[in-house]
């Protein structure tokens, strides 16, 4: 039972270009809703997460969009460069035995030169 | 250094052969977790800890061990490898809930022959 949804499952973007992953989830009980990034041969680190008493929140590059009411959220990465080129996951919490962080099946994104 | 080591790297071993991945933390996080890694499948739970000798089942424990004597380690056992545990095992720890961020290990790449 899937309970955390992410799309697409890989995207190639120009350098320059806004690539934007999308993540539903269903459970609504809690309130932390992060992304993280891989590369290859690393283990994942925390990228940018945003708590839904807001709407968007904003990191360098890097944006949150939250739509409570929709339950989803997207990772938006202006100005795209090839140093962005890694594995994004986004996570929510789910109930599995108990509630916990579900993560997404990942992204693999690749921003060409 | 601070922070969350594993080891070993890399594993090769046989089906039936017991295995221990290591975990150490030098952040005293009480939360503690075991993830594998399979492309299409993102990152599974297999067993995570909210303390020193407290341990519980994630999304995926069919063939694995853990135990947690001291806050710092988190060992993970395949009592007996199959084929089906070759992945890429990474383990978190985190400070807050079960929902919080984690900080992810470097990760084991096993291989089950």
């Amino acid at each position: 039972q899937q309970q955390v949804k992410q799309s697409p499952q890989s995207l190639i973007v120009q350098k320059g270009g806004i690539p934007i992953i999308n993540c539903a989830y269903e459970n609504t009980a809690f309130d932390y809703f992060p992304w993280y990034q891989q590369f290859p041969g690393k283990g994942p680190a925390l990228l940018i997460a945003i708590r839904p008493d807001v709407s968007e929140k904003k990191e360098g590059r890097f944006t949150i969009s939250f739509n409570k009411s929709a339950k989803q959220f997207s990772l938006h990465i202006m100005d795209s460069q090839p140093g962005d080129s890694a594995t994004y996951f986004c996570a929510a919490p789910g109930h599995t035995g108990g509630f916990k962080t579900i993560f997404g099946a990942g992204t693999r994104l690749f921003v060409k030169a | 250094d601070a922070g969350i080591t594993q080891s070993p790297r890399y594993k090769i071993t046989e089906t039936g052969r017991q295995v221990t991945l290591m975990c150490h933390q030098t952040w005293s996080h009480s939360y503690m977790f075991w993830y594998r890694q399979d492309l299409g499948h993102g990152l599974r739970l297999i067993y995570y800890s909210a303390a020193a000798d407290i341990t519980d089942k994630g999304e995926v424990p069919d063939g694995y061990v853990v135990s947690r004597s001291k806050t710092e380690n988190f060992p993970l056992t395949l009592e007996s490898a199959t084929r089906s545990q070759t992945s890429v095992y990474f383990c978190a720890s985190g400070a807050g809930s079960l929902t919080d961020t984690q900080y992810f290990g470097p990760g084991t790449r096993l291989t089950v022959l």
